[in-house]
């Protein structure tokens, strides 16, 4: 069965960076698309960045356009986001979701991973 | 950017039906997904493409999608349907795609 697992959440200075990982199995990580969601406590969910199966298609919210840098390595079935100058705002559950292909939706999420910036 | 409209909270008794809608500026035109968000949990995708349940999603949760608004009706409301639902669109800007999601409905089984 597909299985997400973050890591690398933590508490942050504000400015300062962090990288969070996406290990992913039970799926062809290689053919599909991925996804960085977040959400801030007690707020709704919040798209952050896309990448193509192939690591050539890149996009972000503007929210955090050039500060977070979303990439991948097919060889080790895993998905990151870099993140730079971060922002007390920037404080939420980080999600990796796979997209079934499309620009379409998160057919599966993770159980998310934690970044306080304080 | 597109802004989806959801009514921040929606009550049911059980047994009945709940239905929980998401606005959005001609939002018959795109697909509409949605999520179940439980406390404490990641979310899990519902419905996808306006109406299509994912393989273990009960038939009770049913989706719809005309004009400028879409809805996710959940029929025959049990306890263990309380939760937060979010829908969601993809939304192709000039510029690049984005992907939008709705503020959240808590839905609250009496």
């Amino acid at each position: 069965q597909v299985q997400l697992v973050e890591s690398g959440g933590g508490v942050v200075q504000p400015g300062r960076s962090l990288r969070l990982s996406c290990a992913a199995s039970g799926f062809t990580f290689s053919s599909s698309d991925m996804h960085w969601v977040r959400q801030a406590p007690g707020k709704g969910l919040e798209w952050v960045a896309f990448i193509s199966y192939d690591g050539t298609k890149k996009y972000y919210a503007d929210s955090v356009k050039g500060r977070f840098t979303i990439s991948r390595d097919n060889s080790k079935n895993t998905l990151y986001l870099q993140m730079n100058s971060l922002r007390t705002e920037d404080t939420a559950v980080y999600y990796c979701a796979k997209d079934p292909g499309l620009y379409s939706y998160f057919d599966h999420w993770g159980q998310g991973t934690l970044v306080t910036v304080s | 950017s597109y802004v989806l409209t959801q009514p921040p909270s929606v009550s049911v008794a059980p047994g009945k039906t709940a239905n929980i809608t998401c606005g959005g500026k001609n939002i018959g035109s795109k697909s509409v997904h949605w999520y179940q968000q439980k406390p404490g949990q990641a979310p899990v995708l519902v419905i996808y493409y306006d109406s299509d349940r994912p393989s273990g999603i009960p038939e009770r949760f049913s989706g719809s999608n005309s004009g400028n608004t879409a809805t996710l009706t959940i029929s025959r409301v049990e306890a263990g349907d309380e939760a937060d639902y979010y829908c969601q669109v993809w939304d192709s800007r000039s510029d690049h795609p984005d992907w939008v999601f709705g503020g959240g409905t808590k839905l609250t089984v009496l």
